[in-house]
């Protein structure tokens, strides 16, 4: 079972509010991410958690907070956001790289798309 | 730094022919993957395959076939006798070295029409 799945699939928020987005796989994966897709470009990576602690932080703007409860779950804590942050946003997995040599392929769930007024 | 270049920004074609969507990267990690994802209009990017830059083999899945060329810096992906279904945005993708092996650097992707 290759499944990533994300909730919610749609959300729109003001820019006052707090909001969050759940990421949840049940592949083993023990590295989670967090992208951003504004439309018509690639997605641009966030966030990487690898055994459940945070590896990769790119630089994101703090009223975006990452949390990862365990192996499993991975949420994206919103709040006071701007309007340019609305896109979509991915989550994905994959098996992690301690101590092995590889690379693996990272697969992702269907995003929540964002807008935010 | 590791770039990947897809040129094509739109492609358009007829049902049943074949289309080649190009890829080209830049690296100097001497170990580093290379990937193809599908977007369909849904928005989940679908993994499709990771070639591993010692293994130059071309690969075939029915009707996919990816050509990798390390003296060119290319990794082609051609559909043969497209289908509707296959309309989508396609990515290619390149991650390097052990440190940086987490981080995908995508291509800005290639528009795939198919026209019944």
């Amino acid at each position: 079972d290759t499944e990533v799945t994300q909730t919610p699939k749609h959300l729109v928020m003001g820019m006052t509010n707090k909001k969050s987005l759940k990421c949840e796989q049940h592949m083993g994966h023990r590295a989670m991410y967090w992208y951003k897709q504004k439309a018509k470009k690639p997605p641009e990576l966030m966030f990487v958690y690898s055994y459940e602690k945070l590896s990769i932080n790119e630089s994101v703007p703090s009223r975006f907070s990452p949390e990862c409860p365990n192996s499993s779950l991975l949420n994206l804590h919103l709040h006071a956001l701007q309007p340019e942050d609305s896109a979509l946003y991915l989550c994905a997995s994959s098996q992690d790289l301690a101590g092995g040599p590889g690379s693996y392929e990272q697969y992702f769930g269907p995003g929540t798309r964002l807008t935010v007024t | 730094a590791q770039k990947v270049t897809q040129a094509q920004t739109e492609i358009s074609v007829v049902e049943k022919e074949d289309v080649t969507l190009d890829c080209v990267y830049e690296t100097r990690d001497t170990t580093y993957y290379l990937f193809w994802y599908k977007q369909p209009p849904s928005g989940e990017l679908v993994f499709l395959i990771r070639r591993n830059s010692f293994d130059e083999q071309n690969e075939i899945s029915g009707r996919y076939s990816w050509n990798f060329q390390k003296s060119t810096s290319s990794f082609n992906f051609t559909i043969t006798a497209s289908q509707v279904v296959d309309s989508a945005v396609y990515f290619c993708a390149l991650s390097g070295g052990i440190q940086g092996a987490q981080k995908l650097v995508f291509g800005q992707g290639t528009r795939l029409t198919i026209n019944p």
